[in-house]
């Protein structure tokens, strides 16, 4: 069975850190970029990072950028999000989700190889509150 | 950054009917580079369309995507009672992977 997992939301004060994992199971993990995408409570969905298959590239929302890292551990078949100086704007569940494609990879703006994210995990809520 | 606009908010329908959901994007998106997806409450999202087109695996054929340019179509040609959520466009062809704010299709 194809599963996606993620660990580590809970309740953090603004300016912390927390850090998230997606543990991957049943298809070859690193033969796909996956991604973090992102629910704020009643909202729709925000795209927020993904990686490479080989972690080789990595692109984020402008949101994020330079507090969120995404990295991997393809012999853990595992995903992790550090996400540094959070803001309660960034309360939401995060899910992981898989590409259908390995090797996307964008370059001045535009992306390429990419296909859309084909299994998800069931998400893990983080709340940034004082 | 791409920006995607989808209309309407809130369909209305019943079983059986057919629904048609629009994705306008603030410019050219690759046909290549649209996706598809539902989302039912407290579930995680499933991909219906890729590439503006191609089925996901599983994907019964009362889902169609068509478009091109800036003006993208989910179709759904007879709703079936697992069918009422809500449905997202994304472009994944820009380094933003923006999504659209979602179409929710309830029941009349």
């Amino acid at each position: 069975q194809v599963l996606l997992v993620e660990s580590g939301g809970g309740v953090v004060q603004p300016e912390r850190s927390l850090r998230l994992s997606c543990e991957a199971s049943g298809f070859t993990f690193n033969n796909h970029a996956i991604h973090w995408v992102r629910q704020a409570p009643g909202k729709g969905l925000e795209w927020v990072a993904v990686i490479s298959f080989d972690g080789s590239n990595k692109h984020y929302a402008d949101s994020v950028t330079g507090r969120f890292t995404i990295s991997r551990d393809n012999s853990k078949n595992t995903l992790y999000l550090q996400m540094n100086s959070l803001r309660p704007e960034d309360t939401a569940v995060y899910y992981c989700a898989r590409d259908q494609g390995a090797s996307g990879y964008c370059s001045g703006g535009s992306c390429y190889g990419y296909y859309g994210m084909d299994v998800w995990g069931q998400g893990t809520t983080v709340t940034v509150s004082s | 950054d791409i920006v995607l606009t989808q209309s309407p908010d809130t369909l209305s329908l019943s079983p059986g009917e057919g629904a048609t959901l629009s994705c306008r994007a603030s410019q050219s998106v690759s046909s290549s580079y649209v996706a598809w997806y539902q989302q039912k409450p407290g579930q995680a999202p499933r991909l219906l369309i890729y590439t503006g087109s191609r089925r996901a695996s599983g994907i019964p054929d009362r889902f169609s995507g068509s478009g091109s340019g800036t003006a993208f179509t989910l179709t759904i040609s007879r709703l079936e009672p697992e069918d009422f959520a809500v449905y997202y466009c994304q472009e994944y062809g820009t380094s933003q992977f923006t999504f659209g704010p979602g179409t929710k299709v309830d029941i009349k």
